[in-house]
């Protein structure tokens, strides 16, 4: 079946450092792929997302590539700031799964000042 | 943008009482609605999806008559958690999918954090 599958955390980085969170999938198909954040206690908001090969989706100077040929959707920032620090969650969809997200297990990142 | 209201943020009930959290699409229809639970430091499990004006359909492994998930509304769904147990205690969260969204456009909820003591 479909699966997404991230890094284990937690990453740990000063600020300004790059960041680079990885994320696999297995699907059939052409999935859309997505980026969520979710910060302390709060539900999860959308970060970016990619509905087909070779799209690059990008918000709030984080970007993700859509890669068909190695079925990852890496996400990256090149300088983190404090207040990124939060659990970041990749997932996919398949239209012919009912619509339904598939989640990895979420990444936690910690940005020291 | 797409907002989904998620009440209450949090709750604690006692043993054998049920607890119903609802979530309202503010300004878009949705057509689908889907439960999730979170335990901590993991990621979301996917409970039920509910349609508007039928039956959710439910995740293997989740009890439907314990988790009651009612959809009557294009804005409202809600999910009832009966006779609840400490081991109910999660963090639940509802998500809607905007009807008139093109690409899958999914909107969140803040997430209930539930107690049974």
């Amino acid at each position: 079946g479909d699966s997404v599958t991230q890094m284990e955390g937690p990453v740990t980085l000063s600020e300004e450092a790059f960041l680079t969170i990885n994320c696999t999938y297995t699907a059939t198909g052409y999935p859309s792929l997505f980026w969520y954040v979710q910060y302390p206690g709060e539900g999860l908001q959308l970060l970016l997302k990619a509905t087909k090969a070779d799209d690059k989706g990008s918000n709030k100077g984080f970007e993700a590539t859509y890669r068909k040929e190695t079925t990852s959707f890496h996400l990256e920032k090149g300088s983190v700031q404090v207040s990124d620090s939060a659990v970041y969650f990749c997932a996919l969809v398949r239209s012919s799964n009912t619509g339904k997200l598939i989640f990895g297990q979420g990444t936690t990142l910690q940005v020291k000042p | 943008g797409a907002v989904v209201s998620q009440h209450p943020s949090w709750v604690i009930c006692k043993s054998g009482t049920s607890v119903k959290i609802e979530c309202r699409s503010l300004d878009f229809q949705a057509t689908t609605m889907f439960w999730y639970r979170q335990f901590p430091k993991q990621s979301l499990m996917l409970m039920a999806t509910s349609n508007e004006g039928s039956k959710a359909t439910y995740e293997q492994g989740v009890e439907k008559d314990k988790f009651l998930i009612n959809h009557a509304s294009l804005t409202l769904s809600t999910l009832t958690v009966t006779s609840a147990h400490p081991e109910d205690s999660s963090f639940y969260i509802c998500s809607a999918r905007d009807r008139a969204s093109a690409n899958y456009g999914y909107t969140f909820g803040s997430g209930t954090r539930l107690t049974v003591v």
